[in-house]
């Protein structure tokens, strides 16, 4: 199964650009790489998703390598609401098996 | 998108019990999963839940242990049968939407804190 690889913790000051990188080195080519992100005392939500292009929504950006081994979500402000654990995974395609990585927990200063 | 219903969101048990969690869904999925996530820890998969077929288990859970119904796509439920303080977790289900892949995202429930004494 495609695995992820993350950092277990970042932090940020609040205001401030955040980039949460994840390491994806055995996706296969239809594989979609997706972003969830956990509230405490919640369960995960979605956040981006993408496949080879650079992704913008409302809620964040996704750059994805060219080789796609790889990908950073980026939060263009960080606000204290979004401190969470960050989840990067694979989705679609050859992965069927959903497999959670640790995650990235992202603490927000004031 | 999916709204997902799921119940109860925490229960204290006894040892030796059996848990029965409910999850409801808004609109028809085809694919279910369940998962565990003990304190602090990430999200492990129990098992995929399609309906119409039997559940398939990872590695380290068995049916017998969490049997897992699935009757129609908007419902499933997961029992932990004879329970121990190390089944004490979050229990979560979650439904993969969207059709095509490039539509395709994930939706949880709320989870089920469960404690067992």
């Amino acid at each position: 199964d495609a695995k992820t690889t993350q950092p277990n913790s970042m932090e940020s000051n609040e205001e401030e650009p955040v980039h949460l990188p994840c390491n994806h080195s055995t996706i296969s080519g239809t594989d979609y790489i997706h972003w969830y992100r956990q509230l405490p005392s919640q369960g995960p939500e979605y956040v981006i998703h993408g496949l080879t292009s650079n992704v913008n929504n409302r809620m964040a950006s996704l750059a994805i390598a060219e080789d796609r081994k790889s990908s950073t979500l980026i939060l263009h402000r960080a606000t204290l609401r979004d401190a969470a654990v960050y989840y990067c995974i694979l989705l679609g395609g050859a992965t069927n098996k959903l497999i959670f990585g640790t995650g990235t927990l992202l603490a927000v200063q004031p | 998108s999916a709204v997902i219903s799921q119940k109860p969101s925490r229960d204290i048990c006894q040892r030796g019990t059996s848990l029965t969690i409910q999850c409801q869904v808004d609109s028809q999925v085809t694919m279910m999963f369940w998962y565990r996530q003990q304190p602090g820890q990430s999200l492990t998969l129990i098992a995929t839940a399609n309906q119409g077929s039997e559940a398939t288990y990872e590695s380290g859970f068995v049916i017998d242990k969490f049997p897992i119904s699935r009757p129609n796509l908007t419902f499933s439920t997961l029992t932990v049968s004879n329970m121990s303080p190390e089944d004490s977790s979050i229990y979560l289900c979650s439904v993969r939407t969207g059709g095509i892949a490039t539509n395709e995202k994930l939706f949880f429930g709320s989870g089920t804190q469960l404690s067992v004494l």
